[in-house]
């Protein structure tokens, strides 16, 4: 089964311009996270969706950063304008809504740099 | 919210010896214990979990365990081998909205 897929592994981009990254979930799953992980901070949670719904983006930095699920398959986050502090690895993670807990399903994350 | 700790932050062991890791947890609502490994450029996977209805699990080497009372869980890997050498994190999770709440990671590097 192919997992969470990211697109693009890796970005590199002026300071200013705008950013789109990419998620593809598992199949039939239900949530999708984006996660941030930085050396100083560790894996921050940004939003997460609920059946394509945005249920809690407490954690997503400033207006700049916007997500959207248009549908169950495809999840993006844009970064505008981006600035270098925005450097990081992002990740996207799905799981399904079962009681008891699930496992969450990572991507393999892009790598984004902004000079 | 929920606030997880995990100790030690890095960790080094000879092949072959026993590696364990530690968090601990602070919402009694939660109630399940996922365990994931990082390697270089990747994503985190998940190797092991826990509810908690169960004390103890076990998947091979790997090992974990979990006290309600006492709020915390930990990870052991015996027979440790140089491909363990990775980042591992733990969380913790309650029912609604599968939200997890990870700990700061733990670097085990496995001496050859």
């Amino acid at each position: 089964d192919a997992g969470v897929i990211q697109s693009p592994r890796h970005e590199v981009t002026e300071m200013g311009q705008e950013v789109t990254l990419r998620c593809k979930p598992i199949s039939g799953h239900d949530y999708l996270f984006w996660y941030r992980q930085t050396m100083m901070r560790g894996l921050e949670l940004l939003i997460y969706f609920n059946n394509n719904v945005p249920i809690d983006d407490s954690g997503m930095p400033e207006d700049r950063f916007s997500a959207k699920m248009p549908n169950a398959s495809f999840s993006t986050l844009k970064i505008q304008p981006s600035e270098p502090r925005d450097s990081a690895v992002y990740f996207c993670a799905s799981s399904l809504a079962l009681t008891g807990g699930t496992p969450q399903h990572f991507g393999d994350g892009t790598r984004l740099s902004i000079l | 919210g929920e606030n997880v700790e995990q100790h030690p932050s890095t960790l080094s062991v000879q092949e072959g010896d026993s590696a364990v890791i530690k968090c601990t947890y602070s919402d009694s609502a939660s109630n399940y214990f996922p365990w994931y490994k990082q390697e270089l450029g990747k994503g985190p996977q998940l190797i092991i979990d826990i509810r908690s209805n169960v004390g103890e699990k076990k998947d091979q080497r790997i090992a974990v365990t979990l006290n309600k009372t006492a709020k915390h869980f930990s990870l052991h890997i015996t027979e440790t081998q140089p491909e363990d050498s990775a980042v591992y994190f733990c969380a913790a999770s309650m029912n609604t909205g599968n939200q997890f709440y990870f700990g700061t990671g733990t670097s085990l590097t496995v001496i050859p």
